[in-house]
């Protein structure tokens, strides 16, 4: 049974550091992996799909990598703004077409 | 720009009061999902469907049922509410077809109910 997780649950940097967030996954047989951003009541927004075949894709200051063998996807902020505050969520979509979500890192950007 | 809107931003419902959730989307896509997002327990899956008149039992179907009458639409139903349905719910799409995948979300249904 897959199972994702994001450590940590939360994680404040200072403005203006890079930082990076993790998301691994306990089966590698994956179609792709995405991130999310959620704001405090709010929906979720895409940022970032990664294919299977794929090892990394790039938004502006985000870029997400993929290491299927080690079951792991890193989610890298360039520059962090305080705008960029938020709860960061992966989701791995399996071979049987079902969908896992970690529970997320909440992320404070301190000014 | 992809759309997917969720007719309530906010509800207040009684105890045993049928609720009904709204989610259009403007993608032409065929999948869509109902989710609800507790503290602590993450998202977890009511129901989804893979195109119009189907419809498939997610991982917490109990209390809930589904609508998916045009493609665009798909309605999460609560025909009695209870107070443990509180909780903030999530409806998103995506295109049929696993290879692509990118999954929208609306911004979300906060339904207290008391």
């Amino acid at each position: 049974k897959q199972e994702v997780t994001q450590i940590p649950a939360a994680l404040s940097v200072p403005e203006g550091e890079n930082l990076v967030l993790n998301c691994s996954f306990t089966d590698s047989a994956i179609y792709n992996l995405q991130w999310f951003r959620q704001d405090p009541g709010k929906g979720l927004t895409s940022l970032l799909l990664i294919q299977s075949s794929q090892r990394e894709q790039t938004s502006g200051r985000l870029n997400a990598s993929l290491d299927k063998s080690s079951g792991r996807s890193t989610l890298y902020i360039a520059a962090s703004q305080p705008g960029d505050s938020a709860t960061y969520l992966c989701a791995v979509m399996n071979r049987d077409d079902k969908i896992i979500f970690g529970k997320g890192t909440r992320l404070h950007i301190l000014p | 720009d992809v759309k997917v809107t969720q007719s309530s931003r906010y509800l207040v419902k009684r105890t045993g009061e049928k609720v009904f959730l709204e989610c259009v989307q403007d993608m032409d896509h065929e999948n869509m999902f109902w989710y609800r997002q507790d503290p602590g327990l993450g998202l977890r899956l009511i129901y989804f469907s893979y195109d119009v008149k189907m419809k498939e039992k997610g991982d917490i179907p109990e209390g809930y049922s589904v609508s998916r009458e045009k493609k665009e639409r798909f309605s999460l139903i609560l025909e009695s509410a209870s107070t443990n349905q509180t909780s903030m719910y999530l409806c998103a799409s995506r295109t049929g077809g696993v290879s692509t995948g990118e999954l929208f979300f609306g911004e979300g249904s906060r339904l207290t109910v008391l």
